[in-house]
């Protein structure tokens, strides 16, 4: 099975800062890989696929970049409705989610 | 688009069933693949199974294997999961989400709470 590990697990920022999530594959999984957001009692929602690809309506601050199996998601500015749980995904083989960035407030 | 709904949570004893239902709309249900997805109280998110629009192929994550069975009635818009032989682990909020893009999850619906508990 392919293990997706995060990091870190929790961060702690303030609204205007830049914020990078780490998300590795144990094994080389292409550019399959999308990033959610799960805000605390709602479903996770889907920011970005296929690495680098932004979903309809998310706002242009996340962006996605990496390859093979080192991953990454930045805020360029976090804003307030951006703290909240992250996770990445892969889909090369099934699916797997990593554990989880929980950003909030510094 | 439409977002699913799921039903059919609830508390049941270790080692009961249960069968969770989800409804889709909005979209040619059809079409899509179908996931189901569970999260534990205070956890993270694990992938459950998911099953391809004719429901020819029907793949199950190690934990559920055995135990849980995938189906769909495109006739219906329906998505089901049944869960046999449940286990306290297996105490989780129930999401359905459509699989997009050979294996995005591009929608999901608001979940269904499952508690195995005596």
């Amino acid at each position: 099975d392919i293990q997706m590990t995060q990091s870190p697990s929790t961060l702690s920022a303030s609204v205007g800062d830049r914020v990078t999530i780490t998300c590795r594959a144990s094994q080389s999984i292409s550019d399959h890989l999308a990033w959610y957001q799960q805000i605390p009692g709602k479903a996770p929602k889907l920011l970005i696929y296929k690495v680098s690809n932004l979903q309809s309506g998310v706002p242009s601050r996340f962006s996605g970049s990496g390859s093979g199996t080192e991953f990454t998601l930045t805020i360029s500015s976090l804003q307030p409705e951006d703290f909240a749980t992250y996770y990445c995904q892969q889909y090369k083989t099934y699916k797997m989610f990593g554990h989880g960035t929980k950003v909030d407030i510094k | 688009e439409g977002q699913p709904v799921e039903s059919g949570g609830g508390l049941v004893q270790p080692g009961g069933s249960l069968r969770l239902s989800c409804a889709a709309s909005g979209f040619t249900f059809s079409s899509h693949w179908m996931s189901w997805v569970r999260q534990a109280p205070g956890k993270g998110l694990e992938w459950v199974a998911n099953m391809k629009q004719d429901g020819s192929v029907k793949d199950y994550a190690d934990s559920v294997k055995g135990r849980f069975t995938i189906s769909r009635d495109n006739a219906k818009n329906s998505l089901y999961l049944q869960m046999n032989s449940l286990r306290a682990e297996d105490t989780a909020v129930y999401y359905c989400a459509r699989d997009h893009s050979g294996g995005v999850l591009d929608y999901w619906g608001q979940g269904t709470l499952v508690t195995v508990s005596s």
